[in-house]
């Protein structure tokens, strides 16, 4: 079954613990996309990839850190968390950018107290 | 001016009735336009692309306007199930250049027995 995945789904942690959200697709796609969506604000772009070991920032990439070291995965890390970055997280892929249908992961709570 | 808006909501409607959502964008340099549907915090799922020409899909109707840069969406005899939040989403750039992807802050639809 073609899908994007994430883990964990659910997540509480403590200011500064370094974590990490995976996530992976089996699709072959070349681009992947991190979204963080808060109430009022929508979906906002985080950080992208166009291809293996090619990342950009999205529009609100403090904070963040990512890879793409294999086509399939694209982790997201959180150096030092803290409590504005609780959100609801999305991962998405699409076959070549964002002007194609993005295939997006079930999501992932965190809540960084 | 945000870079995307939609009609506010949340819209109320009966079943069978017809409703239309509206999108307007600032970036006359978008080039890819789409629907997303999204239930209850649930990953976003592509509805529709959306084409200088107009695109039908069954109950669903998507137009752009690229003078007015406005898009919209018209569903045809709701049905309780069509209960969700719609994203309008704009790509701008290309394969070749950078990425950048806005959603806007979606339109909430429910439809009432």
């Amino acid at each position: 079954e073609a899908q994007v995945t994430q883990n964990p789904r659910y997540l509480i942690t403590v200011t500064g613990k370094k974590l990490t959200v995976t996530c992976s697709q089996n699709m072959n796609h070349e681009y992947m996309s991190w979204y963080r969506q808060d109430p009022g604000l929508g979906l906002r772009q985080i950080y992208y990839s166009m291809n293996v070991e090619v990342t950009d920032k999205g529009d609100v990439p403090e904070g963040y850190k990512v890879s793409r070291k294999e086509k399939r995965n694209f982790p997201l890390i959180l150096e030092s968390p803290s409590p504005n970055q609780t959100s609801l997280y999305f991962c998405a892929s699409s076959p070549y950018f964002s002007g194609y249908e993005q295939y997006f992961g079930p999501g992932t709570r965190l809540t960084v107290t | 001016r945000k870079e995307v808006e939609q009609d506010p909501g949340p819209f109320n409607v009966p079943e069978g009735a017809t409703v239309a959502f509206n999108c307007t964008y600032s970036n006359s340099a978008s080039q890819s336009f789409f629907w997303y549907r999204q239930d209850c915090r649930k990953e976003p799922k592509l509805l529709m692309s959306v084409y200088s020409s107009g695109n039908e899909d069954g109950r669903f109707t998507a137009q752009l306007n690229r003078a007015s840069q406005y898009i919209s969406l018209l569903i045809r005899d709701s049905k309780l199930s069509d209960s969700a939040t719609y994203l309008c989403v704009v790509n701008v750039g290309g394969r070749t250049s950078y990425d950048k992807v806005i959603f806007g802050p979606g339109t909430s639809l429910s439809v009432i027995p």
